[in-house]
């Protein structure tokens, strides 16, 4: 069984430009999850994709947006980027329907902005 | 609003000593808690959970309980390693049964000296 795997693992943008972050899903799952851990602190739920859709967002401006695939792949796309977007984003995928849904999580993207 | 509450850190502690991270909470209804470990380099794992009140997660020598009369949820272990050094995230979901939009604690920090 395959864990959820990230791409790429480490990225450097420049104030402005866009940034497009991979997620492949654990075998099985169909719920992918995004969150931001700046340094020193806990990561924060971005948004979540359901089955394509978009199935929850959080406190999170609309230059963060998001896709997912057939295959519950999915994409974080950043836009005009800024220097707080520096962070280490993680993606995790879990199994919805019904009962609980553990989250698992990738290793991550650090993304760091000049 | 739901939110979780952990002690700073770092804590450093001597091989074979007794653990206390203290996590407490906020939230409406009846959330799930969650203790995560990140190690050096690696994504977030789920160490325990717990998802009603009373219940004792345990995995790994960890432990924890659910205490909704104090909402809280402390992380223990009576013996640590050198092995257990890594950064710690209490963590809730709002909805019962279900671990999505899982809210974050700004994560503790753990050094155990040989």
């Amino acid at each position: 069984e395959t864990g959820v795997t990230q791409s790429p693992t480490h990225l450097i943008k420049t104030r402005g430009q866009q940034v497009t972050l991979r997620c492949s899903s654990q075998s099985g799952h169909n719920t992918v999850s995004w969150y931001q851990q700046a340094l020193g602190q806990g990561p924060q739920f971005i948004f979540q994709y359901y089955r394509e859709e978009e199935n929850g967002r959080g406190n999170f401006p609309p230059r963060f947006s998001g896709l997912q695939f057939p295959n519950y792949s999915s994409e974080l796309n950043v836009n005009a980027l800024e220097l707080d977007d520096s962070a280490l984003y993680l993606c995790a995928s879990s199994s919805a329907g019904g009962g609980y849904n553990e989250q698992f999580f990738g290793p991550g993207t650090r993304l760091t902005v000049l | 609003g739901n939110s979780v509450t952990q002690m700073e850190g770092p804590v450093t502690l001597s091989e074979e000593a007794f653990l206390t991270i203290n996590c407490t909470y906020t939230a409406t209804g009846y959330p799930s808690l969650f203790w995560y470990v990140q190690y050096p380099g690696e994504g977030l794992q789920l160490l325990l959970k717990a998802t009603k009140a009373d219940d004792k997660g345990s995995n790994k020598g960890f432990e924890a309980t659910y205490r909704k009369e104090t909402t809280s949820f402390h992380l223990e272990k009576g013996s640590v390693q050198v092995s257990d050094s890594a950064v710690y995230f209490c963590a809730l979901s709002p909805s019962m049964n279900r671990d999505d939009k899982i809210i974050f604690g700004k994560g503790t920090r753990l050094h155990i000296l040989p």
